[in-house]
């Protein structure tokens, strides 16, 4: 049962046009969330995270926007470029039941077109 | 440099035998986890610990073990038990304390096993 769902494998973008991933996720306990990217044959690099307490983060090009009473997230890369091609994945835990456990995604892979 | 190294980045081992994958960090993390990766799927966590000779099963662990007898090192054996061992291995660390403490990533080891 996946606690944590990214419903769209891949996803392809125009260079310079927003990238938009989305993650759903059904345990009301999960807190705080994690966008990961990953290249093939490497470790994930983290990119960006919210706080249940917030529903906006923003970092340069990447804004995370998470919605409690939809239990969804998303990520938007605005503008993208082709370096940006990569897996992405969302994770969550739930660090108010003191649990740092991150439950992933099965992730998203995105192809920014030149 | 602080970072995490995972030794070897590939590795081949025959049916049966057991093998260990090396983790090590030098970020002064409390926490190390495993996870196993395969194509299409999000990172499964096998085990992780807290503390020096602590360690929890995660969600995949039956057909692994590890060891945390120094801070910074966390070694996963696959053992002969393992139905199906043949994945992408990531091992991870993070603070313990702290509200924002990201699992920061390996570069990986890719097991066969032929």
């Amino acid at each position: 049962d996946q606690q944590v769902k990214q419903n769209s494998p891949s996803l392809s973008v125009q260079e310079g046009r927003i990238s938009i991933l989305n993650c759903d996720y059904t345990n009301s306990m999960f807190d705080y969330f994690l966008w990961y990217k990953k290249y093939p044959a490497e470790g994930p690099t983290f990119l960006i995270s919210i706080s249940s307490i917030k529903d906006k983060n923003e970092d340069g090009r990447f804004t995370v926007f998470l919605n409690k009473s939809a239990k969804h997230l998303s990520l938007h890369i605005v503008p993208s470029q082709p370096g940006d091609s990569a897996v992405y994945f969302c994770a969550a835990s739930a660090r108010g039941a003191g649990s740092y456990q991150l439950t992933f995604g099965k992730g998203t892979k995105l192809s920014v077109i030149p | 440099d602080g970072g995490i190294t995972q030794s070897p980045k590939y590795l081949f081992r025959k049916e049966g035998q057991n093998v260990t994958l090396s983790c090590e960090q030098n970020l002064n993390h409390d926490a190390m986890y495993w996870y196993r990766q395969d194509p299409g799927q999000g990172l499964r966590l096998i085990y992780y610990s807290q503390i020096v000779n602590d360690f929890q099963k995660g969600d995949i662990a039956e057909g692994y073990s590890v060891s945390r007898e120094k801070k910074e090192s966390f070694p996963l054996t696959v053992t002969s038990a393992q139905k199906n061992p043949t994945a992408f291995y990531l091992c991870a660390s993070s603070a313990f304390s702290g509200p924002y403490n990201e699992q920061f990533f390996g570069p990986g080891t890719r097991l066969t096993v032929l």
